[in-house]
């Protein structure tokens, strides 16, 4: 299986900062690579594919970079409305994977 | 609107079997993989399968494998998630998720539906 890790595990940052996570996969994935949001109770809603494509409906604040093993998710200019938990996810091949998840707070 | 809506929470006694259901809506069910993620109480999301409602092809994670059965009725857009004997470490929130056409990432997502299993 390949195994993605995501850092850091939480980060505390004020409204205006520019925000950056990081997700490592364990072997090369090219860019098959998924960024989803998740609000405590609710459903992952998927942000970011292709490792660098914005979804229909998500700000432009969000962006993604990245190939091969190393991969960022950008929120340019947070929002109190960004806080919540986000996950990477492999889509390179199954199992599919995701990371272990980086809790975004606001200050 | 594409949507997929989950079936309510449930809670279980150990031993007890369980079907909970993920109806779509707004497209073409029997032409769009489906897959379930586990999330257990304050963790992360786990890739436990997916199925091909269009013919019933089936794929399971093999952390997953013999524990669990997954189904799809076609005729009424709907997928399954089934459990013959739940344990209390099944506890957890099950989503089902719509596999995009060309890739395996996923949107929508249902709502989500509560297991808990306990004596």
């Amino acid at each position: 299986d390949i195994q993605m890790t995501q850092s850091p595990s939480s980060v505390s940052a004020s409204v205006g900062d520019r925000v950056t996570i990081t997700c490592r996969a364990s072997q090369g994935i090219s860019t098959w690579l998924a960024w989803y949001q998740q609000k405590p109770g609710k459903a992952p809603r998927l942000l970011i594919y292709a490792a660098s494509s914005l979804q229909s409906g998500v700000p432009s604040r969000f962006s993604g970079s990245g190939s091969g093993t190393d991969f960022t998710l950008t929120i340019s200019s947070l929002q109190p409305e960004d806080a919540a938990t986000y996950f990477c996810q492999q889509a390179n091949s199954f199992p599919l994977t995701f990371g272990g998840g980086t809790k975004v707070e606001i200050k | 609107e594409v949507q997929l809506v989950q079936s309510g929470a449930e809670v279980k006694k150990p031993g007890e079997s369980l079907k909970i259901s993920c109806k779509g809506s707004g497209y073409s069910f029997s032409s769009y993989w489906i897959g379930w993620v586990r999330q257990m109480p304050g963790k992360g999301l786990e890739l436990m399968g997916v199925i091909y409602p269009g013919d019933s092809d089936t794929r399971y994670s093999p952390s997953f494998q013999g524990q669990v059965t997954i189904s799809a009725d076609k005729s009424i857009s709907t997928a399954y998630l089934q459990w013959i004997s739940l344990k209390a470490s099944d506890s957890a929130v099950y989503y089902c998720a719509r596999r995009a056409s060309s890739s395996e990432w996923f949107d929508p997502w249902g709502q989500g539906t509560l297991v808990t299993v306990s004596s």
